[in-house]
């Protein structure tokens, strides 16, 4: 039974490009929650999903950033036109429901050069 | 003033020695996490906790509800429990069950 699967775990894009990244979670999980780790930073909440719908997404950068969760599929985390500030760790995780525990992805390294 | 404070930020220990990381919150919470991150890798769920105290192997995890304060207790520490520690919580808000975290405590256990 595979944990949440993410994919790529390393990614470098140059200023301008657009970056995929892709979550699965655990079979059965309907929640996925995004997560963004910054150099030398905590981690912050980004989006919140439930199967094709975007529950919360007020940690989400106004621009270039979007999130989905389709109804078949990973969730996609999308970052459209990147910069160097882009350059992080993003984790997924997710949870049968919104009182239980989570499970953590091994995250993407995003670098932007 | 972040809503979940941790101390100590950094956290030298001698194999063996027993070892407490404190987590302080200011808001209503419906659960408390203590995750592990080692460096460059993955997070790992250690405990989830609404009340009273969990142990697993040689972790303990306390909270004391009223006080708004939590710990994480390593005994008899070892090398591989090298890594940050990262204390979060889950607010007692409407539907959110997004999780908000401390800044984390870096160990290092050294022979």
């Amino acid at each position: 039974n595979a944990g949440v699967m993410q994919n790529p775990r390393h990614l470098v894009r140059r200023r301008g490009q657009e970056a995929r990244l892709r979550c699965s979670p655990v079979k059965g999980h309907s929640h996925v929650y995004w997560y963004r780790q910054l150099p030398e930073e905590g981690l912050k909440f980004m989006v919140y999903l439930q199967k094709e719908n975007i529950i919360d997404e007020s940690g989400m950068p106004k621009e270039r950033f979007s999130a989905e969760f389709p109804k078949e599929g990973p969730s996609i985390l999308r970052i459209q036109q990147v910069v160097r500030g882009d350059s992080a760790a993003y984790f997924c995780a997710s949870s049968p429901g919104p009182n239980y525990g989570y499970t953590f992805g091994s995250g993407t390294r995003l670098t932007v050069v | 003033k972040n809503e979940v404070e941790q101390s100590p930020q950094n956290l030298t220990a001698q194999e063996g020695e027993f070892i407490t990381i404190n987590c302080s919150y200011s808001v209503g919470i419906s659960a408390l996490h203590w995750l592990q991150q080692h460096p460059g890798g993955g997070i790992v769920s250690l405990f989830m906790l609404s009340s009273g105290k969990k142990k697993h192997g040689r972790l303990i995890a306390t909270i004391n509800i009223q006080e708004k304060h939590s710990s994480l207790h390593i005994t008899a520490s070892h090398p591989r429990d090298s890594a940050v520690y990262i204390c979060a919580v889950t607010l007692n808000t409407g539907t959110a069950s997004k999780l908000t975290f401390g800044t984390g405590t870096r160990l290092q256990v050294t022979l």
